[in-house]
């Protein structure tokens, strides 16, 4: 079946560099995309989402793009600070009122 | 306004037992969506309710059941619980016109 993926299950950024995350999917007919941030004992927290008529959404400090093309879509998180330390999900939400998640992203921020 | 409020918040069972747990949304948000958090498998979806009708379940026995009240509030009820329930369970909320579901903080269940 469908699945949403990221490349990497880690990444070590220093502080105030710059973050890449990405992530594949595999249903072209996707049209809705969230990209998800959960700190230890918290819930998945919303950080900015992207649908399909769009190759590109900013929001304070992150942006993500979506290439349909390939398939992918990353998160970019500019000047990373620490309190950006966090699992990293992206997810696709379906027609029929499901999110599915990839295996997230552990970001830690060196100081 | 208040989050997706999650009661309660650790819970200890043991095997053979039945749990249930609760989820009150963001006021005005009419789907409630549950899922389950595991380190091996990650975050699965459980079933979506929408004004008291459930729209869509996920892979799982049917010993996972839920619920949703006229108030949008939802509760889920795991039966005849095995150690592999282990999880933390999340209920997520969403007016469904915008489709951004808010998550809470999550049940914590261990199963002994």
């Amino acid at each position: 079946g469908e699945s949403v993926g990221l490349h990497l299950p880690t990444l070590s950024v220093q502080e105030g560099d710059n973050s890449i995350i990405n992530c594949a999917y595999s249903n072209s007919a996707s049209d809705y995309f969230i990209w998800y941030k959960q700190e230890s004992g918290k819930g998945p927290q919303f950080i900015i989402d992207i649908r399909s008529n769009m190759d590109k959404r900013q929001g304070q400090r992150v942006t993500v793009l979506l290439n349909k093309t390939v398939k992918h879509l990353s998160l970019q998180i500019a000047a990373t600070q620490p309190g950006d330390s966090a699992v990293y999900f992206c997810a696709e939400f379906s027609w029929d009122y499901k999110l599915s998640f990839g295996a997230g992203t552990t970001v830690t921020v060196r100081a | 306004k208040a989050g997706v409020t999650q009661t309660p918040r650790y819970l200890i069972k043991t095997r053979g037992q039945q749990v249930t747990l609760s989820c009150s949304p963001i006021s005005g948000h009419r789907s409630v969506s549950w899922y389950q958090q595991t380190p091996g498998q990650g975050l699965q979806f459980l079933f979506e309710y929408f004004s008291e009708t459930q729209r869509n379940k996920g892979n799982f026995p049917g010993r996972f059941s839920g619920r949703q009240f006229s108030n949008s509030r939802s509760e889920m009820n795991v039966s005849t619980l095995e150690l592999g329930d282990s999880a933390l369970y999340l209920c997520a909320s969403s007016s469904d016109r915008n489709y951004g579901y808010t998550f809470g903080s999550g049940t914590r269940l261990t199963v002994v």
